[in-house]
Formats: structure tokens, C-alpha cells, sequence
């Protein structure tokens, strides 16, 4: 079965820092990977996704994440926070099933 | 826009009434799929369609829960006889083919409350 983790259900930076959201996947097949952005009373937008080509994978927004299989993570970055990137993001994980298996999203608070 | 659309965006209803939640989906777009974003549960996947046939119904919590799609867009996930743990947000989403690959493209959202 998959699943996927992502450890800190809140992370809080200052503006011009350095984002790090993890995400950790249990897949029994090559995944599909998807992150996902929710602004408040918004729906979900999509980020990013890996789809097996290139490991290193670049967003909207400046954000980029790196698949990693041997550590089976999928840790979203962006080298500088801004104050328009306060959100929930969630990880999900798709296998040939299609549907997406979300972990429990980390709301991103941003200070001044 | 060209958006995925939901209504009503919001739902007060009472213990026990059925309610109705629609979603229409990108226009083209053959794959739907419902889920449902709760406090305690976080994001869960309901339901998925493939032009009107639904190969996958494992998500769907109980037996008050049907979802149905006519033409081949807008979808219906009718809720009977609710129940205060339903309460939550209904999310829809597009795509334009079953493929595993494919972004999803969700919608607002429906807010149910049941009191």
C-alpha cells in the first residue's frame, strides 16, 4: 500500500529564508509524486510533480524538489521564503491506481 | 473561467437530511475524482471516474455515500441521511485522461456542516 509522511505539520521561517518541507513515500511501484499548494478558502494548485525523468524538479513560485530513491523522500525547497508563500502543502503519491494518497499537509507561516 | 466549478461552496444542513454537492469538471476532461478534506482525516480519497463509469468506489466511507456522472461531466456525490462526522470540506478534481501522471485540478470545494 502507499502512503506518504510528512514530518512537521507546522514550519515557520522568516521572510528571505531558506523553505524546507519534508515528504516521505511508501510505494511499491516506481511513484508519481505531487506537491501541492492550498491558500486559504482556496482549492489545491499544483507545484510540482516527478514523474521519472529528471530527479530535480523546479515549480511555480521558485519552488523545486529532489526525488530521492534511496532515502524514498521528496523534500520541497525554496531558497528564499516570501510572505505570499504562507499556505498548506501537501505531498501525495500516485501509483497506477491514479488517484493521489495525500499525507496530512504543513502549514507554512512566514514572519516579517 | 475554465476552472473546475463546485456548488453550493458552503452547506448547513441537518442531522439526518440528504444533501447534494455537484461538480463540473474542465471541460474535455474525461477523469473526476472526489475527495473530501476533514480535521481529523486530512485529505481522503472518495471516488474516481473514468467518462461515466466509476471502476474504483474503495473510498467511499459508507453506504450513504453514491456518486454518479452524466454525459460525461458534471458529477453528483450525494450524501443520505447525514451525519455529524461528515462534516467536512468535498473536493473535486479533473484530469484530462486516467493516466497516473497527469495533474489533478481541483475545484473551491464544498463546505458541509451538519449540526
Amino acid at each position: 500500500a502507499q502512503s506518504v509522511t510528512q514530518l512537521g505539520s507546522h514550519v515557520s521561517v522568516s521572510e528571505g529564508a531558506l523553505v524546507l518541507l519534508r515528504c516521505n513515500y511508501s510505494s511499491s511501484v516506481p511513484p508519481y509524486l505531487f506537491w501541492y499548494v492550498q491558500y486559504p478558502n482556496q482549492g489545491l494548485q499544483l507545484l510540482l510533480k516527478y514523474t521519472s525523468a529528471a530527479t530535480l524538479v523546479k515549480g511555480i513560485n521558485g519552488f523545486e524538489a529532489e526525488f530521492k530513491k534511496s532515502e524514498t523522500s521528496f523534500h520541497l525547497t525554496k531558497p528564499s521564503a516570501h510572505m505570499s508563500d504562507a499556505a498548506e502543502y501537501f505531498c501525495a503519491v500516485s501509483d497506477n491506481t491514479d488517484k493521489l494518497i495525500f499525507g496530512t499537509g504543513t502549514r507554512l507561516q512566514v514572519f516579517p | 473561467g475554465a476552472g473546475v466549478s463546485q456548488s453550493p461552496s458552503n452547506k448547513v444542513t441537518e442531522k439526518g437530511k440528504d444533501v447534494e454537492l455537484r461538480c463540473d469538471p474542465i471541460s474535455g476532461h474525461t477523469a473526476l475524482y472526489w475527495y473530501r478534506q476533514s480535521l481529523g482525516q486530512g485529505l481522503e480519497f472518495l471516488i474516481y471516474f473514468q467518462g461515466n463509469s466509476a471502476p474504483d468506489k474503495s473510498g467511499l466511507p459508507s453506504d450513504r455515500f453514491s456518486a454518479e456522472r452524466t454525459g460525461g461531466s458534471v458529477s453528483t456525490l450525494t450524501i443520505q441521511r447525514t451525519q455529524q462526522e461528515d462534516s467536512a470540506v468535498y473536493l473535486c478534481a479533473s484530469s484530462s485522461s486516467l493516466v497516473a501522471s497527469n495533474e489533478q485540478f481541483f475545484g473551491p470545494g464544498t463546505r458541509l456542516t451538519v449540526l
